[in-house]
């Protein structure tokens, strides 16, 4: 099935690394979305495009995180200078439109280890 | 206080028990309301959004309490597929971000 696909699904980077984690939508979703979910938490909102447009990046924990969708399909979550804080499963998901009410379908999720 | 706020669990129930999660927000212009289920080192799936007037899927049914800022899952004849963890998702008033719980855990016992 064409679901939402995620690339690496294991990342192992030493501390200092830059890591770019690229995200595969459903074709013609207009929504995606990047969460963050550390062991035993939630997932927690990275940010969020509609298109190629980022509408929201308020979840970024720092200067250091980058997302960019440029054709409005695929997009790719970029992390420079990896610390450990950033070891944790980074989801990608997808939804039909841009309403609020639609459903999210994730990715599998890509799991980042920073040495 | 936290945006979204669940008990954690662990429950741990038998087959075909009734059980019940809680689940409260903070921001009173939430609109949207859904319960997700995640499978241990898997993705979250959508269980069922919450409607204003109640909803229900076959032994789930949700509700919403606006007065109050809470919504709950009932799931009545547990069955031993229905082990995961339940997140409660809310969005944050009138934009599309969405603020997750961090889950109520539930374990179905033979």
């Amino acid at each position: 099935g064409a679901g939402v696909s995620q690339s690496p699904r294991y990342k192992v980077a030493k501390r200092g690394q830059d890591v770019a984690l690229r995200c595969d939508p459903i074709s013609g979703h207009v929504s995606l979305f990047w969460y963050q979910q550390a062991l035993g938490q939630g997932p927690e909102f990275l940010t969020y495009f509609q298109n190629e447009a980022q509408l929201d990046k308020s979840g970024l924990p720092s200067d250091r995180f980058f997302a960019e969708r440029p054709e409005g399909s695929v997009s790719t979550l970029k992390i420079q200078r990896t610390q450990q804080e950033d070891s944790a499963v980074y989801l990608c998901a997808s939804s039909l439109t841009g309403a609020q009410y639609n459903e999210q379908f994730f990715g599998p999720g890509t799991r980042l280890t920073v040495l | 206080r936290k945006e979204v706020e669940q008990d954690p669990g662990p429950f741990n129930v038998p087959e075909g028990a009734t059980v019940a999660f809680n689940c409260t927000y903070s921001n009173s212009a939430s609109q949207s309301f859904f319960w997700y289920r995640q499978d241990c080192r898997k993705e979250p799936k959508l269980l069922m959004s919450v409607y204003s007037s109640g909803n229900e899927d076959g032994r789930f049914t949700a509700q919403l309490n606006r007065a109050s800022q809470y919504i709950s899952l009932l799931i009545r004849d547990s069955k031993l597929s229905d082990s995961a963890t339940y997140l409660c998702v809310v969005n944050a008033g009138n934009n599309r971000k969405l603020i997750w719980g961090l889950g109520t855990s539930l374990a179905v016992n033979p």
